[in-house]
């Protein structure tokens, strides 16, 4: 079974930058994976960030940024603002799609 | 505009099956898949399954397979989304969302299932 795992928490400071990252038990995350971001706030609906590794919708803010790091797929937050303070979520394609375990940002 | 408007919250006995809908509008219904992704009280985003709108083709995620059935009606550019043999661990909201060439954007705003 292929379990796709984030980090739990990660804190960060307005104005601080912080990735997060996106791993897989079956191996290296590539391009293949077309991995996408979604952010999502209390009481919302996801909201897709990142699609094909880097790929910026056109409402995604330009701060927002997706790569591939050491075998995982990224997503990096620079010059963070309090908006957003959400959950993050990775989603990978192995045939079939799978998201990840979702990592809670808190701006402080 | 773009939209997914899902039907409203279920309540259902355990047991029982859900059929829940997902009308899009606002651009062309073959030229993007359909998805399905749960997500229980305080937990993370659960991949259901995918329904390609052109010929009917679904893959759904092993943990659901023989449970959910992903249908669609063309000329009401519908998906349909049943789950069966409902237990208390499915209650959840259940999402639909638009994806093409592996690029998800578009989210419906959920539904409500709980069984109880």
């Amino acid at each position: 079974q292929t379990v796709v795992t984030q980090e739990p928490s990660v804190t960060v400071s307005p104005g601080g930058t912080v990735t997060l990252t996106c791993a897989s038990n079956s191996g290296p995350v590539t391009s293949g994976h077309y991995p996408n971001w979604f952010q999502q706030k209390p009481g919302q609906a996801p909201r897709a960030l990142i699609y094909s590794t880097n790929n910026k919708h056109s409402w995604t803010p330009a701060r927002f940024s997706g790569s591939l790091l050491g075998g995982k797929a990224a997503l990096t937050l620079s010059d963070v603002q309090p908006e957003d303070e959400a959950e993050y979520y990775c989603l990978l394609y192995f045939g079939a799609y799978v998201f990840g375990t979702g990592t809670r940002v808190t701006v402080l | 505009q773009v939209q997914l408007v899902q039907s409203g919250a279920e309540v259902k006995e355990p047991g029982a099956s859900v059929k829940l809908s997902c009308k899009t509008s606002g651009y062309p219904f073959t030229s993007y898949m359909t998805h399905w992704v749960r997500q229980a009280p305080g937990q993370g985003l659960e991949w259901m399954g995918i329904i390609n709108p052109i010929n009917g083709d679904t893959v759904y995620a092993p943990r659901f397979q023989g449970r959910v059935t992903l249908t669609r009606d063309t000329s009401t550019s519908t998906v349909y989304m049943e789950l069966s043999s409902l237990r208390s661990e499915d209650t959840a909201l259940y999402y639909c969302a638009r994806e093409s060439a592996f690029r998800f954007d578009f989210w419906g705003q959920g539904a409500l299932v709980a069984v109880s």
